[in-house]
C-alpha cells in the first residue's frame, strides 16, 4: 500500500471555483506535512507546509486531520495561473520524505 | 533566492554508459537529495546526503551512487546505464532539521537507448 495516496484528477475546474484535494498517509507517527506545486515539465516548488492548527495563505488553505490521517488543500477563488499538479507530501522520518503522485488541476476560462 | 542547478536539461545515452548528473546549490545547505520522477510513480529518493562525504541510501539505490566532495556539489552515477533508468532526475537541496523546505533543480530528462 503506497504510503501516500492522492486522486490524480484532473480536477476541471471554472476560473472563480473553490476546489479541494485530499491526501491520506499511512504513518500515524509523522509530524510534518506539505504541499508542494509543480508546472508542467518544472519542478517542484513549495506551496505551504501543513501545520496541526491549520495554515492559510492568501487564498490557499491547508489542514491536518491526525484522526483520519489526512491533509488537504483548499484553493477558493481559482485563477488560470493555479492549473498545475498538487504535490502532497510526509516527513515519514529524518531525511525520508514522501511524495503522493500528484492531483492535476485544471482552471478553466 | 535559492538556486539550484543541474548539468543537463536533456541527456540521451546508451546502454551500458556510465552517465554523471550534476547538482550544485547556492545556499550552503547541508542535505542533498536526488530524485527520480515517473509517471503513477510520483518522486521516488535514490540518495541523500546530509554532509560533505556522507550519504545514505533512499528507497531506490539500486544501479546508482553518488559523490559528494564538496558541500554545495552532489553527483549522481549511473554506473552503467540500462533503459529501465529512462526517466526524470530532480536533485533537491534542504537547510535540514524537521519541516525543512526542499528546493528543486530543474531537472534532468534522462533517455537511455
Amino acid at each position: 500500500r503506497k504510503e501516500v495516496e492522492q486522486d490524480p484528477g484532473p480536477f476541471n475546474v471554472p476560473e472563480g471555483a473553490t476546489v479541494a484535494f485530499n491526501c491520506t498517509y499511512s504513518n500515524s507517527a509523522s509530524q510534518s506535512f506539505f504541499w508542494y506545486r509543480q508546472d508542467c515539465r518544472k519542478e517542484p516548488k513549495l506551496l505551504m507546509s501543513v501545520y496541526s492548527s491549520g495554515n492559510e495563505d492568501g487564498r490557499f488553505t491547508a489542514q491536518l486531520n491526525r484522526a483520519s490521517q489526512y491533509i488537504s488543500l483548499l484553493i477558493r477563488d481559482s485563477k488560470l495561473s493555479d492549473s498545475a499538479t498538487y504535490l502532497c507530501v510526509e516527513e515519514g522520518g529524518t531525511y525520508k520524505y514522501i511524495f503522493g503522485t500528484g492531483t492535476r488541476l485544471k482552471v478553466l476560462a | 533566492d535559492v538556486k539550484v542547478t543541474q548539468s543537463s536539461r536533456y541527456l540521451v545515452k546508451r546502454t551500458g554508459e556510465k552517465v554523471f548528473l550534476e547538482c550544485v546549490q547556492d545556499m550552503d545547505h547541508e542535505n542533498m537529495f536526488w530524485y527520480r520522477q515517473d509517471p503513477g510513480l510520483g518522486l521516488r529518493l535514490i540518495y541523500f546526503s546530509y554532509d560533505v562525504k556522507m550519504k545514505e541510501k533512499g528507497d531506490i539505490p539500486e544501479g546508482y551512487s553518488v559523490s559528494r566532495e564538496k558541500k554545495e556539489r552532489f553527483s549522481l552515477i549511473l554506473e552503467s546505464a540500462s533503459t529501465n533508468q529512462t526517466s526524470m532526475y530532480l536533485c533537491a537541496s534542504g537547510l535540514g532539521g524537521s519541516g525543512e523546505t526542499q528546493y528543486f533543480g530543474p531537472g534532468t530528462r534522462l533517455l537511455v537507448l
